[in-house]
């Protein structure tokens, strides 16, 4: 089958640093995205790794290792707007863009 | 900064009725998808979309489920017969390109309740 596993939750408090871990089963892989989405709105794109290592953009970097099947979101200097929910999704075709979406990872950023 | 929208943005509708949910892609966009995500789950892929015919669809696209590109800018799903498990928030997608590295564009989604 396909999963992707990330942590329910995570807590942290404003201008610190949290790590958001995604490990994935999937039967193709074609590279791993991050979105965020606040309140059920629309999932909002925030990085992409198609190969191995640290994608930085900004406050967020995303990093890969395909041998592991494995990939986090960094997420610095934090503020309570990021408060969010984050999904991993792994992009398991080449033709048709299909996203596999993770279960997601509320975070909550407190003062 | 282009977007793509959606409507209506709630639909409520009757167990058995069909139901069609509308979507904009941006202009230049070729590749179009719909997800649907559970009050509280995760997004699920349903379908994509490409040079006027499906490319790829999951297990949930059963025969209730239809997709279509009327015109030149507007992409709808029908759901034909409605059930109560169809209710959603049902996102449109879209991508310049299919390569691995285009992003897809999330619109802002349709919440659709089954009564």
């Amino acid at each position: 089958g396909q999963s992707l596993e990330q942590p329910s939750e995570v807590t942290a408090v404003e201008g610190a640093i949290v790590q958001i871990n995604c490990t994935y089963q999937t039967s193709g892989f074609y590279g791993l995205s991050w979105y965020q989405q606040h309140d059920g709105g629309a999932p909002t794109f925030l990085s992409y790794n198609a190969l191995d290592g640290l994608e930085e953009t900004g406050r967020f970097s995303s990093f890969l290792s395909r041998s592991d099947s494995y990939g986090y979101l960094l997420l610095q200097e934090l503020q309570m707007k990021d408060s969010a929910s984050y999904f991993c999704a792994v992009r398991d075709s080449g033709n048709t863009g299909k996203l596999i979406f993770g279960q997601g990872t509320t975070l909550q950023v407190k003062p | 900064e282009p977007e793509v929208t959606q409507t209506p943005s709630h639909q409520v509708t009757q167990m058995g009725q069909e139901v069609i949910l509308r979507c904009v892609p941006i202009s230049n966009h070729l590749y179009f998808y719909w997800y649907r995500q559970i009050l509280g789950q995760k997004v699920e892929f349903l379908v994509s979309f490409y040079n006027n015919e499906i490319s790829e669809k999951s297990e949930i696209f059963d025969d209730q489920f239809s997709v279509e590109r009327p015109d030149g800018s507007n992409f709808t799903l029908k759901i034909r017969s409605t059930k109560l498990e169809d209710s959603a928030m049902y996102f449109c997608a879209s991508s310049e390109a299919q390569g691995a590295t285009y992003e897809q564009y999330f619109g802002p989604g349709t919440r659709l309740t089954v009564t």
